[in-house]
């Protein structure tokens, strides 16, 4: 079955830095990747999505993420952090032919002022 | 645009009560699901619905029941609730035409559940 692992449960950047979660997958076939974001009391929102062709993506609110099939990763960037960034990401895969997402177990992103 | 709706953000419940969620979408959508979300523990898949009346058992099934009687409602039941159940769930469907596990998940703002 695929899985993704979130590294940092956990992520304090300031206002204006670099922003980088990162999320490892393990596929035996190519994998759908997902960057969901949830900000406090709502439902998961999509950022953005591989499935095939360009391995940059880039998604919603500056987002962006690079398909590293060498390095099984699938981080999630964004150049200045802005404080509406604060919210819990998700990275997931969908299997080729399933219908359900495996998703991992989230990153809480903190943004200080 | 798409729209989940859950009938409550809610919800206290006691020990051993029959609890219902139910969730709405509005875009025709083949796929709906049912996750439950902990702390350190992410999205967990209860049960999903590849269409009407069919459904599949997820990673975490046991003490849950589903019902999908029209193409767009998916119900999630606890029969008997306990306080393990107590979680935040979140309803979700997709477009099961064209590439199906391609196609994004639309999520549903959740139901808070409290089981005393």
């Amino acid at each position: 079955a695929q899985s993704v692992t979130q590294l940092g449960s956990h992520v304090s950047v300031s206002e204006g830095a670099l922003v980088l979660l990162r999320c490892n997958y393990s596929s035996s076939v190519p994998p759908y990747l997902f960057w969901y974001v949830q900000y406090p009391n709502q439902g998961l929102q999509l950022l953005l999505k591989y499935t095939t062709g360009a391995t940059l993506v880039k998604g919603i609110n500056g987002f962006e993420a690079e398909f590293k099939k060498s390095e099984t990763s699938f981080h999630l960037t964004k150049p200045s952090a802005h404080m509406s960034d604060a919210a819990e990401y998700f990275c997931a895969v969908s299997e080729n032919s399933g219908y359900a997402l495996n998703f991992g177990k989230g990153t809480s992103l903190l943004v200080t002022p | 645009d798409v729209k989940v709706t859950q009938s409550s953000r809610y919800l206290v419940k006691r020990t051993g009560e029959k609890v219902f969620l139910e969730c709405v979408q509005d875009m025709d959508h083949e796929n709906m699901f049912w996750y439950r979300q902990d702390p350190g523990l992410g999205l967990r898949l209860i049960y999903f619905s590849y269409d009407v009346k069919m459904k599949e058992k997820g990673d975490i099934p046991e003490g849950y029941s589903v019902s999908r009687e029209k193409k767009e409602r998916f119900s999630l039941i606890l029969e008997s609730a306990s306080t393990n159940q107590t979680s935040m769930y979140l309803c979700a469907s997709r477009s099961g035409k064209d590439r199906g596990p391609n196609n994004e998940q639309f999520f549903g703002p959740g139901t808070r559940l409290t089981v005393l």
